[in-house]
């Protein structure tokens, strides 16, 4: 079975300061992908990356950054220099291939205040 | 404008009631899924499918029944819509395995 945790319910941090956001996941499949998706304050759910198993290499758009550890089985993503916009609940979620259906983890709600 | 677009929004009905919640695309996507958000749970999947006339279960499909005549509509239906089923519903398509997420219907069972 699979499962996504994301262990930080909420964090809060002071604009400019970084954050990363963790999500560890659990497969037996080898072959899969991991995502990152944004909910703002508005609720809808915009997709953020998406990594296959066989690529490890750390991924920066812009602020955002992702590090991909198979060894821990974790893929985690860090906002450098955040800004109040980030402020929303991010999901971690895995596809194993399987008709690409996703599975969610619980979501970090990310809070950025002046 | 193209996408994927719930409809209502938002609901309000009653114990008992029947309910269809309403997905349409415009990409012609394969698949389409329902998802539900819940306080703790994340999202669940209810039912997906790969192709019109194709459907299956997801993690969570009890009280539910979707249909998909056309590629572009995955309808869901609360068949008896009970309390437990308040929730906020998702509607997704996906090309080369990214889902695209419809704005949501938020669903209160009274």
């Amino acid at each position: 079975a699979q499962k996504v945790t994301q262990a930080q319910t909420e964090i809060s941090v002071v604009e400019k300061e970084d954050v990363t956001l963790d999500c560890v996941y659990e497969t037996r499949d080898t072959t899969y992908y991991l995502f990152w998706y944004k909910q703002p304050p508005s609720g809808e759910l915009v997709f953020l990356i998406r990594r296959n198993s066989f690529d490890e290499q750390n991924e920066i758009s812009g602020r955002y950054s992702w590090n991909f550890q198979k060894s821990t089985s974790s893929f985690n993503f860090t906002i450098t220099a955040s800004q109040v916009v980030d402020s929303a609940v991010y999901f971690c979620a895995l596809d194993t291939g399987t008709a690409s259906k996703l599975t969610f983890g619980t979501g970090t709600r990310l809070q950025v205040t002046l | 404008d193209a996408g994927i677009t719930q409809s209502p929004r938002y609901k309000i009905t009653e114990t008992g009631r029947q309910v269809t919640l309403m997905c349409h695309q415009t990409w012609s996507h394969s698949y389409m899924f329902w998802y539900r958000q819940d306080l703790g749970h994340g999202l669940r999947l209810i039912y997906y499918s790969a192709a019109a006339d194709i459907t299956d279960k997801g993690e969570v499909p009890d009280g539910y029944v979707v249909s998909r005549s056309k590629t572009e509509n995955f309808p869901l239906t609360l068949e008896s819509a009970t309390r437990s089923q308040t929730s906020v519903y998702f509607c997704a398509s996906s090309e080369a395995q990214i889902q695209y997420f419809g704005a949501g219907t938020r669903l209160s069972v009274l």
